[in-house]
């Protein structure tokens, strides 16, 4: 299994310009997130999805869209770039919806590191 | 409101001797607790967790963990420390009730391992 993987690496942006980060798992896990990092600040969770067509807001869910419309893939729009948007981004999927199952641990891409000038 | 400190920024210690990174957390009902490590340029890893049952959890790379409910404490330990345990440490918290599995990640704290 490759795991979790994001597209692109790095990434440059304008102010007001728009862009997809991409994210795929092939665990066939049903919760998948997107998170923010930024210094001194731990991870922030901006969305979050438990399966096909259900997506919800985290903690800091604004400039930014997500869909889901299949289990493997969890892509985070930002609509119209801002400096306060730079940051590195990770995805993240864990197995399992029941409450039971909310122990399991999650599995984090590589990331994206992104900045917007 | 869920939430997890991590009261220092930066723990210093001399590979061989034991190390402790803290983390507090506050969230209504049972907690799960959750270590992750992050190396340079890279993901997060999963490293330990508690759930239920012994205090003592013990996870990847010979790190253990101690659940203090009374002191709604989650600390990571080592007893010796390698050079190569250098990496940035996160704790977070996810409340046991809860089926949406929201994480909630304390700042992070750098750990730094001198030959």
């Amino acid at each position: 299994n490759a795991g979790v993987t994001q597209t692109p690496k790095f990434q440059v942006l304008k102010t007001g310009q728009s862009m997809t980060l991409q994210c795929a798992q092939d665990m066939n896990h049903e919760y998948m997130s997107w998170y923010r990092q930024d210094p001194g600040m731990g991870l922030r969770l901006i969305h979050y999805s438990v399966g096909a067509g259900i997506t919800d807001q985290g903690e800091v869910p604004n400039g930014y869209n997500v869909s889901r419309s299949t289990t493997e893939d969890f892509p985070l729009r930002l609509l119209s770039a801002a400096p306060s948007q730079t940051s590195v981004y990770f995805c993240a999927s864990r197995r399992g919806l029941a409450e039971m199952s909310s122990y399991n641990e999650q599995f984090f891409g590589p990331g994206t590191r992104l900045t917007v000038l | 409101a869920q939430s997890v400190a991590q009261p220092e920024d930066q723990v210093n210690v001399a590979e061989g001797n034991p190390l402790t990174v803290k983390c507090t957390y506050s969230v209504s009902g049972n907690p799960y607790l959750f270590w992750y490590v992050q190396y340079p340029n890279r993901g997060l890893q999963f490293l330990l967790k508690y759930i239920t049952g012994d205090n003592l959890v013990k996870g990847s790379y010979g790190f253990e963990a101690e659940f203090n409910k009374s002191q709604t404490s989650f600390h990571l330990k080592k007893p010796s420390a390698l050079v190569s345990d250098s990496a940035l440490y996160f704790c977070a918290v996810r409340r046991g009730s809860s089926n949406t599995g929201k994480l909630i990640f304390g700042q992070g704290t750098t750990l730094q391992v001198k030959p």
